[in-house]
């Protein structure tokens, strides 16, 4: 049974740049949360995709946006890249909305 | 504006003791709560789902909610070196999902 899968493992980037994360989530999940975490931080929530809309968003700029497909994968991207924006990005999937959530292994994003 | 709260510790605790974890939290109309286990260097995993107010045990896991105290905990009887992690609170409401910043927590043996 394959769990949260993310894609890459590791990105190095450029300020301004754009950039573009993978998920597919957990067999049989349907719903996708992802979190930017930065080092000892814990997990800040950027946003949740069900039924290919967003449903609920954190405290991050329109730069972050996302989309989820009809096989319930989902892309993060994130335009116009800031120094601060180097984080480790993940992407949790549940079965439905306030379910529990498990994660993948992330993407650990560096801009240079 | 909500937020979960840890000591960020780290939290020393001999081999075979009881490991208390605490978590304090703002909004009153939070729903679930979690606890997850992030090892340095990898994703949080998932531990302990707790839903209404009391104890709910897996193992050698206790997490115990007080919604009236707006805290929960999270106890590791028989604490092995292999706990050694950083633990993270995390409380939902209304899909929105806020996690604390962790407790480290170190098992001596």
């Amino acid at each position: 049974d394959a769990g949260v899968t993310q894609s890459p493992t590791h990105l190095i980037k450029t300020r301004g740049q754009q950039v573009t994360l993978r998920c597919s989530p957990k067999s049989g999940h349907d719903t996708v949360s992802w979190y930017q975490q930065a080092l000892g931080q814990g997990p800040q929530f950027i946003f949740q995709y069900y039924e290919e809309e967003e449903r609920q968003r954190g405290n991050f700029p329109d730069r972050f946006s996302g989309h989820q497909f009809p096989n319930y994968s989902s892309e993060l991207n994130v335009n116009a890249l800031l120094l601060g924006d180097s984080a480790l990005y993940l992407c949790a999937s549940s079965l439905g909305v306030n379910q529990p959530q498990h994660f993948g292994d992330g993407t650990r994003l560096s801009i240079l | 504006q909500k937020e979960v709260e840890q000591n960020s510790g780290p939290l020393s605790v001999p081999e075979g003791a009881i490991a208390s974890l605490n978590c304090t939290y703002s909004d009153r109309g939070s729903q679930s709560f979690f606890w997850y286990r992030q090892y340095s260097g990898k994703s949080p995993e998932l531990i302990m789902s707790i839903y209404s107010n009391g104890d709910q045990e897996d193992g050698r896991f206790t997490a115990q909610l007080n919604k009236a105290s707006q805290y929960v905990s999270l106890l590791i009887r028989d604490s092995q070196p292999s706990d050694s992690a950083t633990y993270l609170c995390a409380v939902n409401e209304n899909n929105d999902m806020r996690f604390g910043a962790g407790t480290r927590l170190t098992v001596k043996p």
